[in-house]
């Protein structure tokens, strides 16, 4: 199976910092990267798929980019509401793997 | 609106059966290949199953293959989990959610709806 590995974890920031989480695969999956948000009791939202594609409503400070075994979730000016656990998925085999998962909590 | 409502949990002691379900309104569901990712308190999330819109293929995580199936009922919008010879480390809250994209053969894709999840402990 493909592994996903996600750094750092945690990561301390403050409102209006610019973010970024990277995301490992043990071997290349091209760009069949998701990501997702997660708050505490709510089920994950999807926020990028494809590597870099914004699904539609999310907002636009959000980002992503990578290919092959490295990829980033950039959060361009960070928003109390951004403050959540993010997790990484790719989708290249039938063995959907997620990362272990970033949680942003405030510095 | 898409809604994805899972039942079926509860407590159970090991080795023995639970069977889930996961309701869907709002979308073609038949159009849809769904999925069951389940959460253990406090950790990650963990993809477990996937079956394809016709049933046509069906997927399994390595810790779950052989105990675990999964089905579906296109004419009753419905998912199934029949969850067999459960352990301690299966107790986790289980979500469903549907593939972003509909009837587009058995590629995996990403998933873009999911449900609030089922909470199953396993526990003597």
């Amino acid at each position: 199976d493909i592994q996903m590995t996600q750094s750092p974890s945690p990561l301390s920031a403050s409102v209006g910092d610019r973010v970024t989480i990277t995301c490992r695969a043990s071997q290349s999956i091209s760009s069949w990267l998701a990501w997702y948000q997660q708050k505490p009791g709510k089920a994950p939202k999807l926020l990028i798929y494809k590597a870099s594609s914004l699904k539609s409503g999310v907002p636009s400070r959000f980002s992503g980019s990578g290919s092959g075994t490295e990829f980033t979730l950039t959060i361009s000016s960070l928003q109390p509401d951004d403050f959540a656990t993010y997790y990484c998925q790719q989708y290249s085999s039938y063995s959907r793997t997620f990362g272990q998962g970033t949680k942003v909590e405030t510095k | 609106e898409v809604q994805l409502v899972e039942s079926g949990g509860g407590l159970v002691q090991p080795g023995r059966s639970l069977r889930l379900s996961c309701a869907a309104s709002g979308f073609t569901f038949g159009d849809y290949a769904v999925h069951w990712v389940r959460q253990a308190p406090g950790k990650g999330l963990e993809w477990v199953s996937t079956i394809s819109w016709d049933s046509g293929r069906i997927d399994y995580a390595d810790s779950v293959k052989g105990r675990f199936t999964t089905s579906r009922d296109n004419a009753k919008n419905s998912l199934f989990l029949q969850m067999n010879s459960l352990r301690p480390e299966d107790s986790a809250l289980y979500f469903c959610a549907k593939d972003i994209w509909g009837y587009s053969g058995y590629d995996p894709h990403p998933f873009d709806y999911w449900g609030q999840g089922t909470l199953v402990t396993v526990s003597s």
